[in-house]
């Protein structure tokens, strides 16, 4: 079974402070891409950043930055100098079946961070 | 581009009404989704379609009906409505996954709020 697991259901930073949301999954497969999306107060869903599995370098996107160990099946997001717009829901995802006709998209149940002022 | 748009965004039924959830995208996505997201629980999976005319069962399809008849739009229908169906649903779409291609996540509509009585 194909699986995401966030442990931690909310968190919170102090504005500026640097912020580790946790995940990890479960596949079989060896090719795979992993995401985490954001969720504000609009509930848009929002992405933050991806990282292809068969890339061992870590994602980056400004202040947001992945820690990816495919070997323990781990895809942390850190957020660095936190701002109070940074404040949502966060969802870490996978997406198998690359390249066939069976892309799956498998979701956490999300970490609410609050960014306090 | 209006990416992925849902109608209507708030829509209140009482029990045992019907109604129709649409979707649509207009960036020529082979893949279409339909979630519902509950307190807690993250995203589910209703249904989902690979293409035109293809549909097949998510997670949790029971009480739900799609169709794709045309590329751009993805229906979800309700036949008799439930409490239990109370949920904001949001529909998806992406391409099909290619290894190395760099726009391989969902795109998603606003989401639909529906209450049931």
């Amino acid at each position: 079974a194909q699986t995401v697991t966030q442990s931690q259901p909310e968190m919170s930073v102090q504005e500026a402070e640097t912020v580790t949301l946790s995940c990890t999954y479960d596949t079989s497969e060896n090719n795979y891409y992993l995401f985490w999306y954001k969720q504000p107060p609009s509930r848009q869903m929002i992405l933050v950043i991806r990282q292809e599995a068969y890339k061992q370098q870590n994602a980056t996107e400004n202040r947001f930055s992945v820690n990816f160990q495919k070997a323990a099946k781990s895809f942390s997001l850190k957020i660095s100098d936190s701002q109070l717009g940074d404040t949502a829901m966060y969802f870490c995802a996978f997406m198998t079946g690359i390249s066939n006709t069976g892309n799956q998209f498998y979701f956490g149940t999300g970490t609410s961070l609050t960014v306090i002022p | 581009n209006a990416g992925v748009t849902q109608t209507p965004k708030f829509r209140v039924l009482k029990t045992g009404q019907s109604m129709t959830l649409l979707c649509a995208q207009d960036m020529n996505h082979e893949y279409m989704y339909w979630y519902r997201q509950d307190p807690g629980m993250g995203l589910r999976l209703i249904h989902y379609s690979v293409g035109e005319g293809t549909t097949a069962k998510g997670e949790v399809p029971d009480g739900y009906n799609v169709s794709r008849l045309k590329k751009q739009n993805f229906l979800l229908g309700l036949e008799s409505a439930a409490p239990s169906q109370t949920s904001v649903y949001f529909c998806a779409s992406s391409y099909l996954a290619l290894l190395g291609r760099v726009d391989n996540e969902q795109f998603f509509g606003p989401g639909t709020r529906l209450t049931v009585l």
